[in-house]
């Protein structure tokens, strides 16, 4: 199985700050067909998972500009610009290139 | 709009079997695929299987001699059937629907929390 790899665990940011979430990929996650299929999701507290970036880079509907996804191969990244209240919760990075599909451990971001 | 929700048994006696229901909404389950995700307490989440548009199945290995995922598209419901329960089961059940050409899950339901005890 594809092992996915968050950093950092947590991390606190002032509203209206930047930051920046790594997930490393165990194998190349870029599919025979040329995708990378790579998908961002925020967990708020008491909700379930709800998508934000697929396919590395690419917005998921109603998603702010705020988001942003790069990478490739094994290393993608998550940059979070200008931090609001509702941003709070734990950001997990999830690959579907390779089955079965693995999501990272988590990134709980709290707000100063 | 698009929506799943989770039903079943909050609790479940450990070697018991645990069956849930997704039942969704805006969409057809001949044309999109869903999945079973579970979530342990304070934990991450953890795929446990899909049922696809047409009807095929694919499941986590390590939980494949356990579980079963079937449909009734008529009433646009997904069930899961895991037999053998033991405490490290308890979890949030969540399904997720399966995002065309995405190669994630676009949208999920609320969960349904199970807790094995006896």
């Amino acid at each position: 199985d594809v092992v996915m790899t968050q950093t950092p665990v947590s991390l606190s940011v002032s509203l209206g700050g930047q930051v920046s979430i790594s997930c490393r990929s165990s194998q190349s996650l870029v599919h025979n067909n040329g995708n990378t299929y790579l998908s961002w999701y925020l967990q708020k507290p008491g909700q379930s998972p709800q998508l934000l970036i697929y396919k590395v880079s690419n917005r998921f509907s109603g998603i702010s500009d705020r988001f942003s996804g790069s990478g490739s191969g094994t290393d993608l990244t998550l940059k979070i610009s200008r931090v609001e209240p509702d941003d709070l919760g734990v950001y997990y990075c999830g690959q579907g290139t390779q089955y079965p599909p693995t999501f990272g451990s988590g990134t709980k971001l709290e707000i100063k | 709009q698009v929506q799943l929700k989770e039903s079943g048994p909050g609790l479940v006696q450990p070697s018991e079997t645990l069956s849930l229901t997704c039942t969704v909404s805006g969409f057809s389950l001949t044309s999109y695929g869903v999945n079973w995700v579970r979530q342990p307490p304070g934990k991450g989440l953890e795929w446990m299987g899909t049922i696809w548009n047409d009807g095929s199945t694919d499941y986590n290995s390590a939980l494949k001699s356990r579980l079963s995922i079937s449909r009734d598209t008529s009433k646009s419901q997904v069930f899961l059937k895991m037999n053998s329960l033991q405490t490290e089961d308890t979890a949030i059940y969540l399904c997720a629907r399966e995002a065309l050409n995405y190669g994630g899950f676009d949208y999920w339901g609320q969960g349904v929390m199970v807790t094995v005890s006896s």
